[in-house]
C-alpha cells in the first residue's frame, strides 16, 4: 500500500513570497490533515478534512495560508506572502475515519519550508 | 482551554534500562489518545490509540497506558534503535486534535 505523498520535500523562499505544497493521501482516506511543526515542538494542526468539507480550521491563519481538497482525493496548502516564522515542517496525514472515533493517521514524509 | 503536556523534554538512557515517559491532559470530551513515534525527518508513525481510562496497549517493548488525567509509555529494556522522538496527540468530542511536544529518547549501546 503506497503511503502519503508530498512535494517538494524542500523549498527555500524569501519572505513576502508565495509557496504551495502538494499532498495526496493513501487511497480510500476520507480524511486528510495538514500541520505545522516548528522546529523543537510537537505538529499543530493547521486544517481538516473530510472528504471535500473542512472539519476544523481553527487554527489556520487565514489571512496568509489556504487550503483545498478538490474531489476529495490530493490537496494544497498555499501561504501567500510568506513570513519568516512560516519556517517550518508542513505534514499532510491522512485516515480512514472522519468525525466520531477517530483512527491512527498516516502521515507523509513532510515539506520543509525555510522563509529568509 | 485543552492542552497537552509531556515530560520529560529529553530522556537518556543506557541499552536495556527500563523507564517511562509522561502525557498529561487536560481535554474536555477526550475521543481518543494517541502515541506517535517521529524520527529525524520523517512523520510521525502510529504507535497506539487509547479510548477510556485503565486501558492499556502493548507492542514489543512499549506499552502504554491511559487514566483520567495521564498517559504513560513504559519502554522496557529499550534497544538504541528505539531512540525517537515520542509524541502523544488527543481528539477532544469538539474534533479537536492536539499533540504535546514530544520527548527525544536516546538509548546508548
Amino acid at each position: 500500500e503506497a503511503g502519503v505523498a508530498q512535494s517538494p520535500r524542500y523549498k527555500i523562499i524569501e519572505k513576502r513570497q508565495s509557496v504551495a505544497f502538494w499532498c495526496n493521501p493513501i487511497s480510500g482516506h476520507a480524511t486528510l490533515y495538514w500541520y505545522q511543526q516548528i522546529l523543537g515542538q510537537g505538529p499543530k494542526l493547521l486544517i481538516q478534512f473530510q472528504n471535500n468539507g473542512v472539519v476544523d480550521d481553527s487554527q489556520l491563519p487565514k489571512d496568509r495560508f489556504s487550503a483545498e481538497r478538490l474531489k476529495g482525493v490530493d490537496s494544497t496548502l498555499k501561504i501567500q506572502p510568506a513570513k519568516l516564522e512560516d519556517s517550518a515542517v508542513y505534514l499532510c496525514a491522512s485516515s480512514q475515519l472522519g468525525r466520531g472515533r477517530n483512527n491512527e493517521q498516516f502521515f507523509g514524509p513532510g515539506t520543509r519550508l525555510t522563509v529568509l | 482551554e485543552d492542552q497537552v503536556t509531556q515530560s520529560p523534554e529529553a530522556l537518556r538512557l543506557q541499552e536495556g534500562e527500563s523507564s517511562s515517559l509522561n502525557c498529561s491532559y487536560t481535554v474536555s470530551g477526550l475521543r481518543g489518545l494517541f502515541w506517535y513515534r517521529q524520527d529525524p525527518g520523517k512523520g510521525p508513525e502510529f504507535l497506539f490509540t487509547l479510548y477510556s481510562a485503565g486501558e492499556e496497549k502493548e507492542k514489543e517493548r512499549l506499552k502504554a497506558t491511559l487514566t483520567k488525567k495521564e498517559s504513560f509509555l513504559h519502554i522496557t529494556a529499550p534497544k538504541p534503535e528505539d531512540s525517537a522522538t515520542y509524541l502523544c496527540a488527543t481528539y477532544s468530542s469538539a474534533s479537536k486534535i492536539i499533540f504535546g511536544s514530544g520527548t527525544r529518547l536516546s538509548i546508548r549501546p
